[in-house]
């Protein structure tokens, strides 16, 4: 148990479906990031948030939004999506320098 | 931006054996992380070692920041340690991750 809970841990949607994923961090930690793993790449990051601000924004598509109510909550919210988009979507969270990461929402766009 | 290389891609052990997982990286950094992701997609911190050498039970690593690589030794390895093991470096604002060893470890 890492402290960061992500839900669903699994998810199926059509194209033209609306769905949301959820991250909430029991850490205190006062910075979340949203990061992509498809098979056989790298993870790349997508968002970053410290404070509830964004400060990145990592040239991603205008499909998922992303959503930091507070510092301990952290949303992605999808619409639209396309089949290459179906990946492993890991939440992490950090103070300082180490990231603690959720287990992550299987995604599967059909 | 930084690039991350770490060999082998794959491995494969019988339980009981050593290994040494290596991350290359093409510029000066503040910060380096290993990670373990196992066959469930779970991501565990094991590291946080920009420069010289840290040890947690049968896993150590090594940072030489001046040559640009860090080394992750797995002692007397066992099945639970299959997965694939993340070398996560940062220059400023900017984390990038290797591609990842996968390890498997055969009973």
């Amino acid at each position: 148990e890492t402290g960061v809970t992500q839900t669903p841990r699994h998810l199926v949607m059509g194209m033209t479906n609306k769905k949301s994923l959820k991250c909430e961090q029991h850490l205190g930690h006062n910075a979340m990031y949203w990061y992509k793993q498809s098979a056989k790449k790298p993870l790349e990051l997508m968002f970053v948030y410290n404070f509830k601000e964004q400060t990145e924004n990592n040239s991603v598509p205008s499909r998922f939004s992303p959503e930091c109510p507070n510092s301990s909550h952290l949303f992605l919210h999808l619409h639209t999506l396309q089949p290459e988009d179906s990946a492993l979507y890991l939440c992490a969270s950090s103070h300082g320098v180490e990231l603690f990461f959720g287990s992550g929402t299987q995604l599967s766009v059909l | 931006g930084i690039q991350v290389e770490q060999s082998p891609p794959d491995l494969i052990l019988q339980e009981g054996a050593n290994s040494t997982l290596r991350c290359n990286f093409s510029d000066s950094v503040n910060n380096l992380q290993w990670f373990h992701q196992n066959p469930w997609g779970q991501l565990i911190n094991l590291f946080y070692i920009p420069s010289g050498t840290k040890q947690n039970g049968r896993l150590s690593a090594t940072t030489v920041a001046t040559e640009r690589y860090s080394l992750l030794y797995i002692s007397s390895s066992q099945t639970t340690d299959s997965g694939v093991y993340f070398c996560a470096v940062e220059r400023g604002n900017d984390m990038r991750f290797g591609a990842g060893t996968r390890l498997t470890v055969k009973p």
